[in-house]
């Protein structure tokens, strides 16, 4: 059973501090991603990686950094967390073009 | 600017009737589609997903169907059921993009019995 981990359902931090959020996927998949949803916004795309240590900037990379120093683990940095921030977050790994994405169950950081 | 549109917030449909989700994009180069479903406080899970070679692929009650030349998908649900009451994302993806998908703002199924 393929399975994708973010490491905190929920979170509460306060303004200014460096959040972590952490994803682990267990499917050996060269491509991680991290999205953010908010209402009437879908899915965004902060950041990708398809390869160890390699990363790409997606649509709303701003306030953000990521980190993947191995193949099976994603992490997302809010550099200084702002409550323009509070978002659901979710990791997501796919093998390929043509397969579908595996999703994390989401992390709800709430930023006060 | 958003490639991938899904212009109808919310769907009402009746238990048993058939539910019709729509989906726009714009992107020519989009040669992968797929289907998501939300529940709250989960993470997507797939439903189902089409080539652009195709124009229709089925699986169960799920059906989605492509017309590349107006740049629309849809998705059916034939009969619906109280459980496919969530948000569903229609989400593509071109070819040399390292598989990220482009999302839609999703739709809002409410199944009432």
């Amino acid at each position: 059973d393929v399975k994708v981990t973010q490491s905190s359902r929920y979170l509460v931090k306060r303004t200014g501090e460096k959040v972590f959020l952490e994803c682990v996927q267990d499917m050996d998949h060269e491509n991680m991603f991290w999205y953010r949803q908010d209402p009437g916004l879908g899915l965004r795309l902060i950041y990708f990686s398809y390869d160890v240590k390699m990363k790409e900037k997606g649509d709303i990379p701003e306030g953000y950094s990521v980190s993947r120093e191995k193949k099976e683990r994603f992490s997302l940095i809010l550099e200084s967390a702002s409550t323009n921030q509070t978002s659901m977050y979710l990791c997501a790994s796919r093998r390929g073009q043509t397969t579908e994405a595996f999703f994390g169950q989401g992390t709800r950081l709430t930023v006060v | 600017d958003q490639q991938v549109k899904q212009n109808s917030p919310s769907l009402s449909v009746q238990e048993g009737r058939i539910s019709i989700l729509n989906c726009d994009y714009t992107n020519s180069m989009f040669d992968y589609f797929l289907w998501y479903k939300k529940y709250p406080a989960e993470g997507p899970t797939f439903l189902i997903s089409i080539s652009s070679i195709k124009d229709k692929n089925e699986d169960g009650r799920f059906t989605v169907f492509l017309n590349k030349s107006a740049k629309h998908l849809s998705l059916h649900i034939v009969p619906s059921q109280p459980g496919d009451s969530a948000v569903y994302f229609c989400a593509a993806s071109e070819g040399d993009s390292w598989g990220k998908l482009q999302f839609g703002a999703g739709t809002q199924v409410v199944v009432t019995p």
